[in-house]
């Protein structure tokens, strides 16, 4: 079955600086998706990967999905302590229903 | 646009009590999926319904959880009998159909005493 490794587990940056977060799939993957959740709150959703190279930008987050869609990239540009949460990737198999499976997220923390 | 809609958002319930969540997802979206989230963890998928039938139920425990989506458009989620390790939050989340991005709900937090 899909397992999806994250790395790093936590992450603390300095308000202003880049940060990476890396997904890696363990088998082929149809999409990878990127969600954002608060403490006490559910997903929200920031990018979806379908094509191997694809990149994505939204405001000060881009994501990316390699050539070969065995490793996914989001990358945070001048942080703020709005990007504050966990981050988490989830995979389509593209093998019928649409199954996300989930990596176990990285906790973001941005310290002014 | 109103997004996803769960209740309750907090339930506390002894072992072997049973207890019921609701959701109500983004108007015309017709799949509807379960995921429960355990502390330190991704969500993990229950059941997913495309209207108001089960397209995958394969990690749903089904000696003690059941689902159902009425009408293709609310759905409740039940536990009978609770045991410990249920203690999780339940989100709910729709699409508009398969393949298109999930939007989720703030989720019901279950603690079993």
């Amino acid at each position: 079955s899909q397992e999806l490794e994250q790395s790093p587990q936590s992450l603390i940056v300095q308000e202003g600086k880049n940060l990476t977060i890396n997904c890696t799939p363990s088998k082929t993957l149809y999409g990878l998706y990127w969600y954002k959740q608060k403490y006490g709150e559910g997903l929200i959703f920031l990018m979806m990967l379908q094509k191997g190279g694809e990149e994505k930008s939204h405001e000060k987050i881009t994501a990316k999905l390699d050539e070969k869609k065995q490793q996914s990239s989001l990358h945070i540009t001048a942080s703020q302590p709005s990007h504050a949460g966990i981050y988490l990737c989830g995979a389509d198999n593209g093998q019928g229903a649409q199954k996300l499976v989930f990596g176990q997220g990285t906790r973001l923390t941005i310290n002014p | 646009e109103a997004g996803v809609a769960q209740s309750p958002r907090y339930k506390i319930i002894e072992k072997r009590q049973s207890v019921a969540f609701w959701c109500n997802p983004i108007s015309g979206h017709a799949t509807l999926y379960w995921y429960q989230q355990i502390l330190g963890q991704g969500p993990k998928l229950l059941i997913q319904f495309q209207n108001n039938g089960v397209v995958d139920d394969s990690q749903l425990p089904k000696d003690r959880f059941s689902a159902e989506r009425l009408k293709g458009v609310d759905s409740t989620l039940k536990i009978q009998p609770a045991k410990l390790e249920d203690s999780a939050v339940y989100l709910c989340a729709s699409s508009l159909s398969i393949r298109q991005p999930q939007h989720f709900g703030d989720g019901t937090r279950l603690s079993i005493l």
